[in-house]
């Protein structure tokens, strides 16, 4: 099982320059999570999805964020423009199951927008 | 008020010592709880699930009192591996989403 597997690991970019990260979730699991994590503010979840729909994305920050889940096997968080703020390293997740069951993380991407 | 509140430490204890902490939360009708731990620059990992009952996995502990809404971890005979910093983890059953505390920072030392 070779985990969740984000890329890339780092991503360095300028204000104003989009930048897309990705993700690929345990192969089986139907549940996907984006997560953000930041000193000030911890992890926040941005967006999930089940069997590749989203269902609740009102932790997107604000229109400049979009997510996609085009099949099982794949995802993508997408920021347009970037800004320094975003900032941050951001976590992809994935579980099966019900709500008992606990989520595997990938590496997570650390995004710095100078 | 934040959903899940944990005492930020830190905690600095020396090897062998025990050390326990707790995190509350908001939503009643929370139905799962977890504890994460997450080393410096690294994803979270899931240490253990948290059980009515209680329940020990080698020297942790964790323990869920529904009645005061709080849960709690111990670790007995700490060791230098274990700093890092503990996430407390609650899932509402309707919606699957995770909520963290902001976390735990324990230290342990020589």
């Amino acid at each position: 099982d070779a985990g969740v597997i984000q890329s890339p690991r780092h991503e360095v970019t300028e204000m104003g320059q989009e930048v897309t990260l990705r993700c690929k979730p345990i192969s089986g699991h139907d549940y996907l999570f984006w997560y953000r994590q930041t000193m000030m503010r911890g992890l926040e979840l941005l967006i999930y999805f089940n069997n590749n729909v989203p269902i609740d994305d009102s932790g997107m920050p604000e229109d400049r964020f979009s997510a996609k889940m085009p099949n099982a096997s794949f995802s993508t968080l997408k920021i347009q423009p970037s800004e320094p703020r975003d900032s941050a390293v951001y976590f992809c997740a994935s579980r099966s199951g019900g709500a008992g069951y606990g989520y595997t993380f990938g590496s997570g991407t650390r995004l710095t927008v100078v | 008020r934040k959903e899940v509140e944990q005492d930020p430490g830190p905690f600095n204890v020396p090897e062998g010592a025990t050390v326990a902490f707790n995190c509350t939360y908001s939503n009643s009708a929370s139905q799962s709880f977890f504890w994460y731990r997450q080393d410096c620059r690294k994803e979270p990992k899931l240490l253990m699930s948290v059980y009515s009952s209680g329940n020990e996995d080698g020297r942790f502990t964790a323990q869920l009192n529904r009645a005061s809404q709080y849960i709690s971890l111990l670790i007995r005979d700490s060791k230098l591996s274990d700093s890092a910093t503990y996430l407390c983890v609650v899932v509402n059953s309707n919606d699957y989403k995770l909520s963290f505390g902001a976390g735990t920072t324990v230290t342990v030392r020589a």
